[in-house]
């Protein structure tokens, strides 16, 4: 199994262009999620999708949209890209939500 | 919503040495407590974790104890070693009021394990 997997590792932005981080998972977990890190900072929840179809806002959702068309992929999409969206985003996937989420290699950011 | 507090932020320990690391959390109905470790450059990964009906939990050389009336837990690591030094986030769940559960991470413990 190839766990959760991101791509791409790196990406620069330049401010008001638009990408999608892609998030896909093998392990045909119900449960995904998109966190960003800032540095010296925990995890933030941006999205979370307790199942295809079904998608909810985190703590920090401005600036983001997701979808959930299958079990296997949760991809996020930036529109607008500011600084402020500079950060390492995280996908994770879980058998359930209160259970061990396992996390993919990250995307590392830079909108300038 | 709920808050996670971590301490220290940073922490030094010789080689051979106990750690331990502090959080609290604000919201008495949480009821999932996960510790990850994230190495340099490395995505999280899950360490250990206790439920709200626990009060202790131990592997190996790792061990977390909760307390649900002071709402705080701790992770003990003893006999650390050189590749224990990484940055370790606590973390609690919490239903939200659409009926799921969230995880709200503290900022995390920079450990070093001077050898």
């Amino acid at each position: 199994n190839a766990g959760v997997t991101q791509t791409p590792k790196f990406r620069i932005l330049k401010i008001g262009q638009s990408m999608t981080l892609q998030c896909t998972q093998d392990m045909n977990h119900n449960y995904m999620y998109w966190y960003r890190q800032d540095p010296g900072m925990g995890l933030k929840l941006i999205y979370y999708s307790v199942g295809a179809g079904i998608t909810d806002k985190g703590e920090v959702p401005n600036g983001y949209n997701v979808s959930r068309s299958t079990t296997e992929d949760f991809p996020l999409r930036l529109e607008l890209a500011a600084p402020s969206q500079t950060s390492v985003y995280f996908c994770a996937s879980s058998y359930s939500q209160t259970y061990e989420q396992y996390f993919g290699p990250g995307t590392r950011l830079t909108v300038t | 919503g709920e808050n996670v507090e971590q301490h220290p932020s940073t922490l030094s320990v010789q080689e051979g040495d106990s750690a331990v690391i502090k959080c609290t959390y604000s919201d008495s109905a949480s009821n999932y407590f996960p510790w990850y470790k994230q190495e340099l450059g490395k995505r999280p990964q899950l360490i250990i974790d206790i439920r709200s009906n626990v009060g202790e939990k131990k592997d190996q050389r790792i061990a977390v104890t909760l307390n649900k009336t002071a709402k705080h837990f701790s992770l003990h690591i003893t006999e650390t070693q050189p590749e224990d030094s990484a940055v370790y986030f606590c973390a609690a769940s919490l239903r939200s009021g659409a009926g799921s559960y969230q995880l709200t991470f503290g900022k995390g413990t920079k450990l070093s394990v001077i050898p």
